[in-house]
């Protein structure tokens, strides 16, 4: 079954320390991966997205996310985090050309510490 | 100022009571989405549209029911046969280009059942 994991549900950094977010899935196929952020009460805001060529994709507010398919992994990472990225990430993968649906990871929540 | 559009931000309704969230877009696109959001879980798909006067069940459509009646307008009806409503509820939408591209999202309406 296909399936999107987030093993950490809780991540705390410090301000200006580097942060890596965790996204592994399960598919038979080609993957096509996306990062959303959402803040507290809000919409969901895309990160950035993948769906084939260079692996390390660049997307907004400084974040990037490799694809690795020998480890199905689509890790969000960034350098330097600021408190404004404080928020719930959330990692999911699109199931195919004929399914139109996103299936999605549980979500890891990101506290910075002052 | 284009955009997906959820009202109202807050909804309270007595048990027993129907009650309907609006989702407007002027994206002019084809796909709409429900999903439906509790905390530290990731998102549920409710119902999804892919064209006007067309939709299909996601994984959690008992106790829902919606209408596109337009490309613009995919109303949700929380009707008094859902058990447990009180959540988050998340509006997207999608260009249909033939592969599961990126879905944006609404701000959002939170239901709480009295």
């Amino acid at each position: 079954a296909q399936s999107v994991t987030q093993p950490d549900i809780h991540i705390t950094v410090s301000e200006g320390a580097s942060l890596e977010l965790r996204c592994n899935y399960s598919y038979g196929a080609t993957p096509y991966l996306f990062w959303y952020v959402q803040s507290p009460g809000q919409g969901l805001q895309l990160l950035l997205k993948y769906f084939s060529g260079d692996t390390l994709v660049q997307g907004i507010k400084g974040f990037e996310a490799e694809f690795k398919r020998s480890q199905s992994s689509f890790n969000l990472r960034k350098p330097s985090v600021h408190w404004s990225d404080a928020a719930e990430y959330f990692c999911a993968v699109g199931a195919g050309y004929s399914n139109y649906q996103l299936i999605w990871g549980a979500g890891t929540k990101l506290i910075i510490k002052p | 100022d284009g955009g997906i559009t959820q009202s109202p931000k807050y909804l309270f309704r007595k048990e027993g009571q129907n009650v309907t969230l609006s989702c407007e877009q002027n994206l002019n696109h084809d796909a709409m989405y429900w999903y439906r959001q509790d905390p530290g879980q990731g998102l549920r798909l409710i119902y999804y549209s892919q064209i006007v006067n067309d939709f299909q069940k996601g994984d959690i459509a008992e106790g829902y029911s919606v209408s596109r009646e337009k490309k613009e307008s995919f109303p949700l009806t929380v009707t008094s046969a859902q058990k447990n409503p009180t959540a988050f509820y998340l509006c997207a939408a999608r260009l249909t280009s033939g592969r599961p591209d990126t879905q944006y999202f609404g701000p959002g309406t939170r239901l709480t059942v009295l």
